[in-house]
């Protein structure tokens, strides 16, 4: 099964400071995306950044940006000078048309 | 632009019954995607429609069917419910080519 794995269920930050949130996949494509979305307790799944795997420069939107390994297979997410309002669930996910999602990770942000 | 807009937002149910669930995506959005988000299983896709066809399809019992209309509104239906269908239902519009997909608010359906 191709998967996703985020191995932190839960992570906090202090106002201010930078957290990065780990993701790990696995599949056999050669051309695909990469996607972090924020699920606030609202519940709507917003998009925070993507990256395409062709594409060896990392994605950056704003405070957001990736490390992306391929070969690790790897898609880290770090949010620099953190804010009350990016506390949320965070999931990572492989796909295109059909994604493919982790478990999420919680963040919890410090005043 | 509006963005997705899903109907309705609450839901409750008793085991057997069926139940529609609407979905209008981003205006020039011709792909609409379905997910089943529960706390034991995470967001799991359910299928999509491009074009009026099901492109792709999850591993879902065949109780879980959809479609799409030409306006490329889409429904989804669950028939005979289970205990186990309760979660939150999950609809994203993407733009063809190599855009992502965009969430709505989601249904929210109970099961009693």
């Amino acid at each position: 099964a191709q998967t996703v794995t985020q191995s932190q269920p839960e992570m906090s930050v202090q106002e201010a400071e930078t957290v990065t949130l780990s993701c790990t996949y696995d599949t056999s494509e050669s051309d695909y995306y990469l996607f972090w979305y924020k699920q606030p307790p609202s519940r709507q799944m917003i998009l925070v950044i993507r990256q395409e795997a062709y594409k060896q420069q990392n994605a950056t939107e704003n405070r957001f940006s990736v490390n992306f390994q391929k070969a690790a297979k790897s898609f880290s997410l770090k949010i620099s000078d953190s804010q009350l309002g990016d506390a949320a669930m965070y999931f990572c996910a492989r796909g295109s048309e059909k994604l493919v999602f982790g478990k999420g990770t919680k963040l919890t942000v410090n005043p | 632009k509006a963005g997705v807009t899903q109907t309705p937002r609450y839901l409750i149910k008793t085991r057997g019954q069926q139940v529609t669930l609407s979905c209008s995506p981003i205006s020039g959005h011709r792909s609409v995607s379905w997910y089943q988000q529960t706390p034991g299983q995470g967001l799991q896709f359910l299928f999509e429609y491009f074009s009026e066809t099901q492109r792709n399809k999850g591993n879902f019992p065949g109780r879980f069917s959809g479609r799409q209309f030409s306006n490329s509104r889409s429904e989804m239906n669950v028939s005979t419910l289970e205990l186990g269908d309760s979660a939150l239902y999950l609809c994203a519009s993407r733009p063809s080519g190599r855009g992502a997909q965009h969430f709505g608010d989601g249904t929210r359906l109970s099961i009693l």
